[in-house]
């Protein structure tokens, strides 16, 4: 079945600084792959997609870049902010069986000012 | 993208007993899903509610123990039955928008649920 890797799965960093998160998937029929973020408490926020057509992404500070052939995906964050600090997770999908999503372990980021 | 809303957000139960977990979107939607989050895990999907059919479960999720309810294209029902501690976790429904490149899922609050 569709099985998805992500690390690290505890992220510091310093204010200002880049954050990266990689996941890995095994489904070669996966193509689309969203990340959430999830606050303290709070429901799951989808902050960027990519899907398989694209290879890298932009919005803001946050990017996704996406390497079909190695099934490997990363989200990056540029310029660290506190209110960053949050747990994302990384997933992927299969529109064509349902739209259903398989989600990584999460990635627990702290930005410390 | 749709307003969410699910009752309860939390309720403390007692185990053997059932919890009926309601979602309400504010548009019709074509998908509906319902997740698990254990404490400080990652979100594990339970089934997909299809409206006018039975719901599709994942592996390790049966119907007996989690019974869904999709009776139109606004809302959907999943029951907890016969509790244990072990069913203490998050519920969230999600729902993916109809058709089209546009496969994003969106999530509900949440309910916390704790069993004792």
């Amino acid at each position: 079945g569709e099985n998805v890797e992500q690390h690290p799965s505890t992220l510091s960093v310093q204010e200002g600084d880049s954050a990266v998160i990689k996941c890995t998937y095994s489904d070669s029929a996966s193509n689309y792959f969203p990340w959430y973020k999830q606050e303290l408490g709070k429901r799951p926020q989808l902050i960027i997609d990519i899907r398989s057509n694209v290879g890298e992404k932009k919005d803001q500070r946050i990017a996704v870049t996406l390497n079909k052939t190695a099934k490997h995906f990363s989200l990056h964050i540029t310029e660290t902010q506190p209110e960053d600090s949050a747990v994302y997770f990384c997933a992927e999908g299969v529109p064509a069986a349902g739209n259903k999503l398989t989600f990584g372990g999460g990635t627990r980021v702290l930005v410390k000012p | 993208s749709a307003v969410i809303s699910q009752k309860p957000s939390r309720d403390i139960c007692q185990r053997g007993t059932s919890l009926t977990i309601q979602c309400q979107v504010d548009s019709q939607v074509t998908m509906m899903f319902w997740y698990r989050q254990q404490p400080g895990q990652s979100l594990t999907l339970i089934a997909t509610a299809n409206q006018g059919s039975e719901a599709t479960y994942e592996s390790g999720f049966v119907i007996d123990k989690f019974p869904i309810s999709r009776p139109n294209l606004t809302f959907s029902t999943l029951t907890v039955s016969n509790m244990s501690p072990e069913d203490s976790s998050i519920y969230l429904c999600s729902t993916g928008l109809a058709g089209g490149p546009d496969n994003e899922q969106f999530f509900g609050p949440g309910t916390r649920l704790t069993v004792l």
